[in-house]
């Protein structure tokens, strides 16, 4: 049982450049987000979807864009990369009971140079 | 105003120390909480629930005082491997289940 899997690991981009970061999840999880973690902002919410095919805007969604045309996965686009969305990435799903809390994946480093 | 507000730290105790953190919370809707902790380079993983009626797991004690809008975790007996971050989180079940992370507070034991 993998859990949330996020690809890739790692990631350096130039700026104007574009990508797409996976989040991957096995648990039959209802609800999918992404969060961005910078330094002394904490995690910040940039998407997020509660069910397949739906997606919401979190506090943080300029330049960014996302999709969940699967249950099981939720991508998060960079369509042109820019120096402040170098941070580290991470994907979280819940079942939709908040008391079983979020499991997150390992995250994504992402420099834009 | 942030959702989550926590002391920051950094908090330096020593092996055998208690060590408690605080944490507000400015939605008095909010009806979920909980503890994260998150080691340097790695994920959040949940350390524990929060409930009304305060809540132990071993040597950690979480408490929830709604009155006051403010959450706590008491770590007793610290030992070397509980130097890491703790994340406060709220949550608001209106809001697709969104969670509200403070920004953490850094914990180091030292030996």
């Amino acid at each position: 049982n993998a859990g949330v899997t996020q690809t890739p690991k790692f990631r350096v981009l130039k700026t104007g450049q574009s990508m797409t970061l996976l989040c991957a999840q096995d648990m039959n999880h209802e609800y999918m987000y992404w969060y961005r973690q910078d330094p002394g902002m904490g995690l910040r919410l940039i998407h997020y979807s509660v069910g397949e095919g739906t997606t919401a805007k979190g506090e943080v969604p300029d330049g960014y864009n996302v999709s969940r045309l699967k249950k099981q996965n939720f991508l998060l686009g960079l369509e042109s990369a820019a120096p402040s969305q170098t941070s580290v990435y991470f994907c979280a799903s819940t079942s939709g009971r908040a008391v079983y809390g979020y499991t997150f994946g390992s995250g994504t480093r992402l420099t834009v140079v | 105003r942030k959702e989550v507000e926590q002391d920051p730290g950094p908090f330096n105790v020593p092996e055998g120390a208690t060590v408690a953190f605080n944490c507000t919370y400015s939605n008095s809707a909010s009806q979920s909480f909980f503890w994260y902790r998150q080691d340097c380079r790695k994920e959040p993983k949940l350390l524990m629930s929060v409930y009304s009626s305060g809540n132990e797991d071993g040597r950690f004690t979480a408490q929830l005082n709604r009155a006051s809008q403010y959450i706590s975790l008491l770590i007793r007996d610290s030992k070397l491997s509980d130097s890491a971050t703790y994340l406060c989180v709220a949550t608001l079940s209106n809001t697709g289940n969104q969670f509200y992370f403070g920004t953490g507070t850094s914990l180091t034991v030292i030996p």
